[in-house]
């Protein structure tokens, strides 16, 4: 199993719905969790990150953790267009390396 | 002007060159890190550096190395480029009182013909 494995799309949801974003993680990655966001020929920027089981929010963004079932998800309410993009989930580990997942590819359809 | 800077933008060189790319950083932060992106793969870590005196290798680092100049400056060099290391090369920065958020910078597009 990769470290960090994500669904790549492509995911399309029409423009004002929640897309859902979901992420898992293997045993090597266990420390902090972080969503990226790259627009096509960009660099990735940073989203959001979370450390903790739950729910944390910011703004539209709604990041989950569960630990015990290794995954953690993105929810972005109010889709824009945008907000098309890849989602990048990465995990942080124990040593301090960061493994990225492949992303998955979101259109927001107008 | 942006944060992390990376030299050069974009660069097409043949099988068998040395190449090097370069990142600087006006952060301030400590943490350096060399990616290379390919579609279906993600981003991979090649190299990371949490000081001058410390450089680690990460999940790819094979066919390349790295040196860190100074605290703003790291550099990723490919002594004998081959063409599977055409990529997209990102360079990012953290700091670790923000819980290790990383900057990216505009990326290196490479090219190994």
């Amino acid at each position: 199993q990769k470290e960090v494995e994500q669904n790549s799309g492509p995911l399309s949801v029409p423009e004002g719905a929640i897309a859902s974003l979901n992420c898992t993680y293997s045993d090597r990655v266990s420390q902090s969790f972080f969503w990226y966001r790259q627009y096509s020929g960009k660099s990735p920027e940073l989203i959001m990150s979370i450390y903790s089981n739950g729910d944390k929010e910011d703004g539209r963004f709604t990041a989950q953790l569960n630990k015990a079932s290794q995954y953690v998800s993105l929810l972005i309410r109010d889709s824009q267009p945008s907000d098309s993009a890849t989602y990048l989930c990465a995990g942080q580990n124990t040593g301090n390396q960061f493994y990225f997942g492949t992303g998955t590819s979101l259109t927001v359809i107008p | 002007d942006a944060d992390v800077t990376q030299t050069p933008r974009n660069r097409i060189t043949k099988t068998g060159k040395r190449i090097m790319l370069e990142c600087s950083q006006t952060k301030g932060h400590d943490r350096m890190y060399w990616y290379r992106q390919d579609p279906g793969l993600g981003l991979r870590l090649i190299y990371y550096s949490f000081d001058v005196k410390d450089i680690n290798k990460g999940e790819i680092s094979d066919g390349y190395s790295v040196s860190r100049q100074a605290q703003a400056k790291f550099s990723l060099s490919l002594e004998s480029a081959i063409p599977n290391q055409t990529a997209l090369y990102f360079c990012a920065t953290s700091q670790a009182v923000e819980a290790d958020t990383q900057y990216f910078g505009p990326g290196t597009r490479l090219t190994v013909l």
